[in-house]
């Protein structure tokens, strides 16, 4: 079965330094993998995906996150944190066996910045 | 950012009483779903439709029934709300190809 884990509840860092949120995926074939960020009252937000291809994926905001098959991992990175980036992240897999492009998310990792 | 609207965006009602959510699109995308936020739990799939007329349940389902009459707008009901339903419900989108799914604003449900 489909499961993704992001092992990292809440992080904490420095206005400027750099960031990586884990996330571990379990999945039968070549998944589709996601990140999404959730502000405060808002919906999920689409950052980067990964279908195929070169390993590592640009999203928006300047994130980027790599791919690699041997760890089943898909970790979201990002230079340089500024203050805005505070917020939840999520990281998807999928599809659903059965259709329906059903996604499996993980249980998201809270984001704060110290200024 | 995709077209969904959700309504309404805040709710109190009372244990017992029928609940509907609106999930609107202006995508025309093929696939719509329903999400329950909850701490601890991420997003829990609570129906998903593949189409007009078509749906299909997700991991959390019971206690909740959804329709889709025509492509735009997906409906979650809960029948006879009780208080473990309070939480934030999300729709999305997906298109046909692509995988990837696009969230609504949330609705936040509070039974009393």
């Amino acid at each position: 079965a489909q499961s993704v884990t992001q092992p990292d509840i809440h992080i904490t860092v420095s206005e400027g330094a750099s960031l990586e949120l884990r996330c571990n995926y379990s999945y039968g074939a070549t998944p589709y993998l996601f990140w999404y960020v959730q502000s405060p009252g808002q919906g999920l937000q689409l950052l980067l995906k990964y279908f195929s291809g070169d390993t590592l994926v640009q999203g928006i905001k300047g994130f980027e996150a790599e791919f690699k098959r041997s760890q089943s991992s898909f970790n979201l990175r990002k230079p340089s944190v500024h203050w805005s980036d505070a917020a939840e992240y999520f990281c998807a897999v999928g599809p659903f066996t059965g259709g329906g492009n059903k996604l499996t998310f993980g249980t998201g990792t809270q984001l704060k910045v110290e200024l | 950012d995709a077209g969904i609207t959700q309504s309404p965006r805040h709710k109190v009602t009372e244990t017992g009483t029928p609940v509907t959510l609106r999930c609107h699109q202006t995508e025309n995308h093929r696939y719509m779903y329903w999400y329950r936020q909850d701490p601890g739990h991420g997003l829990r799939l609570i129906h998903y439709s593949y189409g007009v007329k078509d749906t299909d349940k997700g991991e959390v389902s019971d206690g909740y029934s959804v329709s889709r009459s025509k492509t735009e707008d997906f409906l979650l009901t809960l029948e006879s709300a009780t208080s473990s339903q309070t939480s934030v419900y999300f729709c999305a989108i997906s298109p046909e190809q692509g995988y990837e799914q696009y969230f609504g604003p949330g609705t936040r449900l509070t039974v009393t």
